[in-house]
């Protein structure tokens, strides 16, 4: 079993839709949570961190967090089709210390916002 | 500031061959990254580096081999090439005091 999973997707929404992405992980030591967005032929990007639980809210999107049920999603509000691209969550235990801030990805969801 | 940069862009390998990935950042930053990125299998860590002249495995380094020899540049290297090895290929930097990871643009191996 991964220690981070996502499904995959692909989702395909129509513009203004509200976007729902989602992560389940299995480490319990994790406390940093992040969402990575990647265009296509393009290196990922940070788009919205977390730390413990919680939510975060920036723009049109907002991170979400629990601890308790080992989840995570990133809501993306009235999508357009410029947020097409593969989100991909990913975790680490801490920034810095013994992990030397590794990360733990997920394995993406490819997300289309069609006009 | 070019940030992190890879070379080369794209390669065509033979099984058997080899060759070496370059990753070269101008943020001063102390850790970098090896990551490959297969469909389905989001990024996995080959190997990372917490200062020049140190190296780790990460989760999957079988096959590749890692030298950090200048603070700036962070070479990945395989020394006979397999199919299995065919994938994207990305560098990552980080500050040390921020959880924030930094990507290049990637390399694209074909191994036939």
């Amino acid at each position: 079993q991964k220690e981070v999973e996502q499904d995959p997707g692909p989702l395909s929404v129509p513009e203004g839709a509200i976007v729902s992405l989602n992560c389940t992980y299995s480490n319990s030591a994790f406390q940093y949570f992040m969402w990575y967005r990647q265009y296509s032929r393009k290196g990922p990007e940070l788009l919205m961190y977390t730390y413990s639980s919680g939510n975060k809210e920036d723009g049109r999107f907002t991170a979400q967090v629990d601890k308790s049920s080992k989840y995570i999603s990133l809501f993306i509000r009235d999508s357009q089709p410029s947020d097409s691209a593969t989100y991909l969550c990913a975790m680490s235990p801490n920034a810095g210390g013994t992990s030397y801030g590794k990360l733990t990805f997920g394995q993406g969801t490819i997300l289309t916002v069609h006009p | 500031n070019a940030g992190v940069t890879q070379t080369p862009k794209f390669r065509v390998l033979k099984t058997g061959q080899s060759m070496t990935l370059l990753c070269a950042q101008d943020m001063n930053h102390e850790y970098m990254y090896w990551y490959r990125q297969d469909p389905g299998m989001g990024l996995r860590l080959i190997h990372y580096s917490v200062g020049e002249g140190t190296t780790a495995k990460g989760e999957v380094p079988d096959g590749y081999n890692v030298s950090r020899l200048k603070k700036q540049n962070f070479l990945l290297g395989l020394e006979s090439a397999a199919p299995s090895q065919t994938s994207v290929y990305f560098c990552a930097t980080r500050e040390g005091i921020t959880y924030e990871q930094y990507f290049g643009p990637g390399t694209r191996l074909t191994v036939t």
